[in-house]
């Protein structure tokens, strides 16, 4: 089966810089992805990693290590708009993704 | 590109009553559509993928009788909830993938459909 863990809750101010953490279990990786969801919206994308490494995108960035089964989403210049839930979602099937939890972001002026 | 919508956006019903989702990909050909739902404050459990022209699969614990999935075309899939009751009650939402030119499928979320059984 599929596992993630992320925090639930994150705070920080307008300006600064945050991590989400996610660590895995899976019994298979095609690769992990970054989803951002607005209270009553839809998931959008942000980032996907298949492979090691930093993967940037504008002021959002996405690491992966598979041999720690570990990966973040690195926010930058935090903008009130940020405030969202974002979701970590390993790839365990070549079209099938399994979602956490979720991780709120507050952003506070 | 790339645009998922859903209609309805929202829909209230009454229990017993059957309710039908749309999903279609307005711009891309989906290899393949997926449901899920979420309640408040939780995350997305994928309920079934669904192949154009196949039978969807179901993942454990999701009633293949009480949600009707048909993938009648490269770009539409409908799911429908039979005999819905309160606990149906729900954000579904839709994502069709296509081939992102790797070992990886790309999927785009539609807007979802909120779910009310009185």
């Amino acid at each position: 089966g599929q596992s993630l863990e992320q925090p639930s809750e994150v705070t920080a101010v307008e300006g600064a810089i945050v991590q989400i953490n996610c660590t895995y279990q899976t019994s298979g990786f095609y690769g992990l992805s970054w989803y951002q969801q607005h209270d009553g919206g839809a998931p959008t994308f942000l980032s996907y990693n298949g492979l090691d490494g930093l993967e940037e995108t504008g002021r959002f960035s996405s690491f992966l290590s598979r041999s720690d089964s570990y990966g973040y989403l690195l926010l930058q210049e935090l903008q009130m708009k940020d405030s969202a839930s974002y979701f970590c979602a390993v790839a365990y099937n070549f079209n099938k993704f399994y979602f956490g939890s979720g991780t709120k972001l507050n952003v506070k002026p | 590109g790339a645009v998922v919508s859903q209609h309805p956006s929202w829909v209230i019903c009454k229990s017993g009553t059957s309710v039908k989702i749309e999903c279609r990909s307005l711009d891309f050909q989906a290899t393949t559509m997926f449901w899920y739902r979420q309640f408040p404050k939780q995350s997305l459990m994928l309920m079934a993928t669904s192949n154009e022209g196949s039978k969807a699969t179901y993942e454990q614990g999701v009633e293949k009788d009480k949600f009707l999935i048909n993938h009648a075309s490269l770009t539409l899939s409908t799911l429908t909830v039979t005999s819905a009751h309160p606990e149906d009650s729900s954000f579904y939402i839709c994502s069709a993938s296509r081939v992102s030119g790797g070992a990886y499928n790309e999927q785009f979320f539609g807007p979802g459909t909120r779910l009310t059984v009185l």
